[in-house]
């Protein structure tokens, strides 16, 4: 079974202060580990994923997420927050035995202030 | 390269009503997949086909629930009767490689 916790279902941060969304996530086989991004009454957007390859990881709009085994966590940064950041985020775990099936966390609202 | 396409955006029904959604994922894409979003939550699997085959439907909840994806293109996701609970975003999505990619949702509002 695996399972993902996301700590902190609101984020709020100022414009070009750091952002830090944490994931942690229970596999019993080596994990995929995705973060999404939905903007208001979108679908959602792929950011960046492991697949066991390097275990930092680059994705689109300047964000990044560092696989670490050993705390079980897959936290989603960014060294300065833009307005249009705001919006919710997701992170997942699937794997290579789970045929793709993705289980999500329960979101992270961020706001980022002017 | 066109992405998931669902239809439609929003609909609002009154209880006990039929509804249906439909998707088309990306072109070439094996795998499609329905989940279920409520307010607030991250999305939940319903079904995932691999071409025409729905091979997990465990979360399908079949006395009201179904779906079909015939030739293994477009998918079809049906609610008969509709229920106040069914209010939630509906999402298709389909995958590449490892990658799944999500369509921008059908909103349900059950009255």
């Amino acid at each position: 079974a695996q399972s993902v916790t996301q700590l902190g279902s609101h984020v709020s941060v100022s414009e070009g202060a750091l952002v830090l969304l944490r994931c942690n996530y229970s596999s019993s086989v080596p994990p995929y580990l995705f973060w999404y991004v939905q903007y208001p009454n979108q679908g959602l957007q792929l950011l960046l994923k492991y697949t066991s390859a390097a275990t930092l990881v680059k994705g689109i709009n300047g964000f990044e997420a560092e696989f670490k085994k050993s705390e079980t966590s897959f936290h989603l940064t960014k060294p300065s927050a833009h307005m249009s950041d705001a919006a919710e985020y997701f992170c997942a775990v699937s794997s290579s035995t789970s045929y793709g099936k993705l289980t999500f966390g329960q979101g992270t609202i961020l706001t980022v202030h002017p | 390269e066109a992405g998931v396409v669902q239809s439609p955006r929003y609909k609002i029904i009154e209880k006990k009503q039929p509804v249906a959604f439909w998707c088309n994922p990306i072109s070439g894409h094996n795998t499609l997949y329905w989940y279920l979003q409520n307010l607030g939550q991250g999305p939940e699997l319903l079904i995932r086909y691999e071409n025409e085959e729905a091979v997990d439907d465990s979360q399908l909840p079949k006395d009201r629930f179904s779906a079909e994806r015939l030739k293994g293109v477009d998918s079809t996701l049906k609610i008969q009767p509709a229920e106040l609970g069914d209010s939630a975003v509906y999402l298709c999505a389909s995958r590449s490689t490892d990658t799944q990619y999500f369509g921008p949702g059908t909103r349900l509002t059950v009255l």
